[in-house]
């Protein structure tokens, strides 16, 4: 059982250029969120889904895009990579959210660098 | 007021002693909390969820919550120099289908 797998692990990315982090989950979780972390903080939002085919956006969307047309993906675009969007992201999964008994599984993370 | 807010830290415990990690939150919709571990360069960990009143208590971790007063909390006994790393609350509504993580609390065990 893998779980939540994010490739890659690490990026370096010119200013300008465009990326997709790739994640995974191979536990039939509805729902998929895409988080960064800056270092020394805590986790920022950026897009969550609650099932194929729907995603919203979190507290920090912009500059990013996401999709999710499997329940196992949940691709994460950077287009016009900025400096500001070098971070740690993380992608997590969950049965049911907030729900009684849920929880996140975490991916092990993409360390991007934007030069 | 943020949804999730917890003592800021960092907390410094000796090996042996009892650290207690605090996270209130401002929704009172809100049922369900955990808590995770993040060890330094690592991804956040699941330890423990609450969603009732009183203590929950894992090993040497218990967890409390009390609703009326919102407010969570994270006991860990007997801390061990192992038990060193970042602690994130967080919760939310039923329905919101996302958690809001507080920011976290850096907890040092020394041998």
């Amino acid at each position: 059982n893998a779980g939540v797998t994010q490739t890659p692990k690490f990026r370096i990315l010119k200013i300008g250029q465009s990326m997709t982090l790739q994640c995974t989950q191979d536990m039939n979780h509805n729902y998929m969120y895409w988080y960064r972390q800056d270092p020394g903080m805590g986790l920022k939002l950026i897009y969550y889904s609650v099932g194929a085919g729907i995603t919203d956006k979190g507290e920090v969307p912009n500059g990013y895009n996401v999709s999710r047309s499997t329940t196992e993906d949940f691709p994460l675009r950077l287009e016009l990579a900025a400096p500001s969007q070098t971070s740690v992201y993380f992608c997590a999964s969950s049965y049911s959210g907030n729900r009684v008994g849920s929880g996140y599984t975490f991916g092990s993370g993409t360390r991007l660098t934007v030069v | 007021q943020k949804e999730v807010e917890q003592n800021s830290g960092p907390l410094s415990v000796p090996e042996g002693a009892i650290a207690s990690l605090n996270c209130t939150y401002s929704d009172r919709g809100s049922q369900s909390f955990f808590w995770y571990r993040q060890y330094s360069g690592k991804s956040p960990e699941l330890i423990m969820f609450i969603y009732s009143n009183g203590d929950k208590e894992d090993g040497r971790f218990t967890a409390q919550l009390n609703k009326a007063s919102q407010y969570v909390s994270l006991l860990i006994r007997d801390s061990q120099p192992s038990d060193s790393a970042t602690y994130l609350c967080a919760g939310g509504l039923p329905n919101a289908g996302k958690s809001t993580f507080g920011d976290g609390t850096t907890l040092t065990v020394k041998p």
